[in-house]
């Protein structure tokens, strides 16, 4: 079946330090990759997707790239602020399987000032 | 625009007590969907509707029952409540097929004592 695995928290960063929340998965056939986000109070949101292999998501200088040969979709970011502190989800949609996703555990990210 | 809003916001129940948690979407799509968000295990899917008319059990469909009253609302019901069901639920409704994007509500807490 689906499944997606990622870092267990908590990750512990300074402000401007570098990113990297890893993720890996595994599905049959290709599926599209997605990473949401949770800041605290409140629900999940889109931060990022791909949808097949070699293809790059980025949004808010988070950066993500499907790997199809490491089934692989890390979450990067050069430099972090105070303010991307939050839930990170990594999560997969299996294509032509409905409209599910299958998300992986989370990892909290803190950024200290 | 109010997106997914959910009902009530944190509830206590005690043990094999029922209570009905409520959501609603005014963006007028077609998939809604029940998580619940437990720590270290990230979202599983409790139940789906793909449609108006239409349910479907999810991977934890155990416990729960829902009802799609109609395009806009979706509610999860817990007929007789166990301390295993305290979390965080979270409605989501669906954007498109192509972008994958779900959309969540603030989340419900629930603690069944």
């Amino acid at each position: 079946g689906n499944s997606v695995t990622q870092m267990e928290g908590p990750v512990t960063l300074s402000e401007e330090a570098f990113l990297t929340i890893n993720c890996t998965y595994t599905a049959t056939g290709y599926p599209s990759l997605f990473w949401y986000v949770q800041y605290p109070g409140e629900g999940l949101q889109l931060l990022l997707k791909a949808t097949k292999a070699d293809d790059k998501g980025s949004n808010k200088g988070f950066e993500a790239t499907y790997r199809k040969e490491t089934t692989s979709f890390h979450l990067e970011k050069g430099s972090v602020q105070v303010s991307d502190s939050a839930v990170y989800f990594c999560a997969l949609r299996r294509n032509n399987a409905g409209n599910m996703l299958t998300f992986g555990g989370g990892t909290r990210l803190m950024v200290k000032p | 625009n109010a997106g997914v809003t959910q009902t009530p916001k944190f509830q206590v129940l005690k043990t094999g007590q029922s209570m009905t948690l409520q959501c609603a979407q005014d963006m007028n799509h077609n998939s809604m969907y029940w998580y619940r968000q437990d720590p270290g295990m990230g979202l599983r899917l409790i139940y789906y509707s793909a449609s108006e008319g239409t349910t479907d059990k999810g991977e934890v469909p155990n416990g729960y029952n829902v009802s799609r009253l109609n395009k806009r609302e979706f509610s999860l019901r817990l007929e007789s409540a166990a301390p295993s069901q305290t979390s965080v639920y979270f409605c989501a409704s669906f954007y498109d097929t192509h972008t994958g994007e779900l959309f969540f509500g603030e989340g419900s807490r629930l603690t069944v004592l």
